[in-house]
């Protein structure tokens, strides 16, 4: 069975710095689809990017982009310039093909500080 | 406007009693999904559902029952037998076709406090 992992329960970040959150994930398919979800204090999940696994280009949506390393079976999240607004926990997220479900991490609790 | 209404965003349930947790989508998505949220779990998958009138059991199902009568609708019974029900559930739901890339579009969740 799958599996994900985000080794970070929590990060804190400086308002309009850099932060990357961790996510590894344990898979033998080829082909399968990354995410990040994002649930803020009103915990409606909203989905902030998705990346292809057949796709060698990291996807990037905005101030958020991916370091989707498919060997290492990493994909990593980076929020540069972060805002208070994207204070939230964040979920990585795998689905292999087909309809099956998604896989989702245990989350990253992620504090932005003023 | 389309999305996925869950009720009631807060329930109380003594133990014993069944509840059953509401999920409505008007997005026309095949799938639905039940989920559950626990402090430093995750989202784990209860049951769910590709087509009308049928469906799967996920990681944790036991405990837990689900219908699937209409496209529309998903509703989740939490059972007596279900040992520690207290929970935020999270309901979701997406296309089915392989073009798809998957992504699911969730509710704003149910709070369940069994007293």
């Amino acid at each position: 069975a799958q599996t994900v992992t985000q080794s970070q329960p929590e990060m804190s970040v400086q308002e309009a710095e850099t932060v990357t959150l961790s996510c590894t994930y344990d898979t033998s398919e080829s082909d399968y689809y990354l995410f990040w979800y994002k649930q803020p204090p009103s915990r409606q999940m909203i989905l902030v990017i998705r990346q292809e696994a057949y796709k060698q280009q990291n996807a990037t949506e905005n101030r958020f982009s991916v370091n989707f390393q498919k060997a290492a079976k990493s994909f990593s999240l980076k929020i540069s310039d972060s805002q208070l607004g994207d204070a939230a926990m964040y979920f990585c997220a795998y689905r292999g093909r087909g309809n099956t479900p998604l896989v989702f991490g245990k989350g990253t609790r992620l504090s932005v500080i003023a | 406007d389309g999305g996925i209404t869950q009720s009631p965003k807060y329930l109380f349930r003594k133990e014993g009693q069944n509840v059953t947790l509401s999920c409505e989508q008007n997005l026309n998505h095949d799938a639905m999904y039940w989920y559950r949220q626990d402090p430093g779990q995750g989202l784990r998958l209860i049951y769910y559902s590709q087509i009308v009138n049928d469906f799967q059991k996920g990681d944790i199902a036991e405990g837990y029952s689900v219908s699937r009568e209409k496209k529309e609708s998903f509703p989740l019974t939490v059972t007596s037998a279900q040992k520690n029900p207290t929970a935020f559930y999270l309901c979701a739901s997406k296309f089915r076709l392989p073009a798809n890339t998957g992504e699911l579009f969730f509710g704003e969740g149910s709070r369940l406090t069994v007293l």
